[in-house]
């Protein structure tokens, strides 16, 4: 059964830091997004591309995130300059026309 | 704008007893509703989904749920619970009526133990 994947699974970095979170969508979904979970919080929605362009963000998708598809299988969310803050697990996601599909998650540690 | 609303952050009940975790939403359109399972240190994983179709929706591992649109609910159930049930909870609302609006917005989770 097709699967979406993440890496990596885990990842401690500096403040500051650049860091990229990759995630292989589902082949044929043409839906993907980005959702991350604070430890003991809510999932929580950050980003939504279609068609090669953001087409929802949330109020928590700032200047310091962005998402790219760079190739036609990875789907990608950086961010600029890591803060305390950023620390959560971070969620892919791809869907067909009604549902959502969740990879594994990456940990992210800001330290 | 669109909420949901968890009953009861931990929920526990006896192996072999009735598991129902509640739900409640808030949508100004018709809504999508999906329940989702996360085990420990893992993804979320598609539990079941309501998407317009028959109100009584059948999801994996005996897992069922009822969309009832006067209550505006969809409480999950499953009549006999078993062990590896223990697992956390999250319900999710979405609505494909608005145009590029994809996005789940998520309850807070409950959390299921089982007592053997």
């Amino acid at each position: 059964e097709p699967e979406v994947t993440q890496t990596p699974s885990h990842q401690v970095t500096q403040m500051g830091q650049e860091v990229i979170l990759r995630c292989v969508p589902i082949s044929n979904h043409l839906y993907f997004y980005w959702y991350r979970q604070i430890l003991g919080q809510k999932v929580e929605f950050l980003v939504s591309f279609y068609n090669n362009e953001i087409s929802e963000k949330s109020e928590i998708f700032d200047d310091q995130f962005s998402v790219e598809r760079p190739d036609g299988s990875n789907f990608t969310l950086k961010i600029r300059s890591t803060k305390l803050e950023d620390s959560a697990m971070y969620f892919c996601a791809s869907s067909d026309q009604e549902t959502q599909y969740f990879g594994p998650g990456t940990r992210l540690l800001v330290l | 704008a669109q909420s949901v609303t968890q009953l009861g952050s931990h929920v526990s009940v006896s192996e072999g007893a009735l598991v129902l975790l509640r739900c409640n939403y808030s949508s100004s359109v018709p809504p999508y509703l999906f329940w989702y399972v996360q085990y420990p240190n893992q993804g979320l994983q598609l539990l079941l989904k309501y998407t317009s179709a028959a109100t009584l929706v059948k999801g994996i591992n005996g897992f069922e749920a009822e969309f009832k649109k006067s209550e505006t609910s969809f409480h999950l159930t499953k009549p006999s619970a078993h062990m590896s049930d223990a697992a956390e909870y999250f319900c999710a609302v979405t609505s494909l009526m608005d145009t590029g609006r994809r996005a789940l917005t998520f309850g807070s989770g409950t959390r299921l133990q089982v007592q053997p």
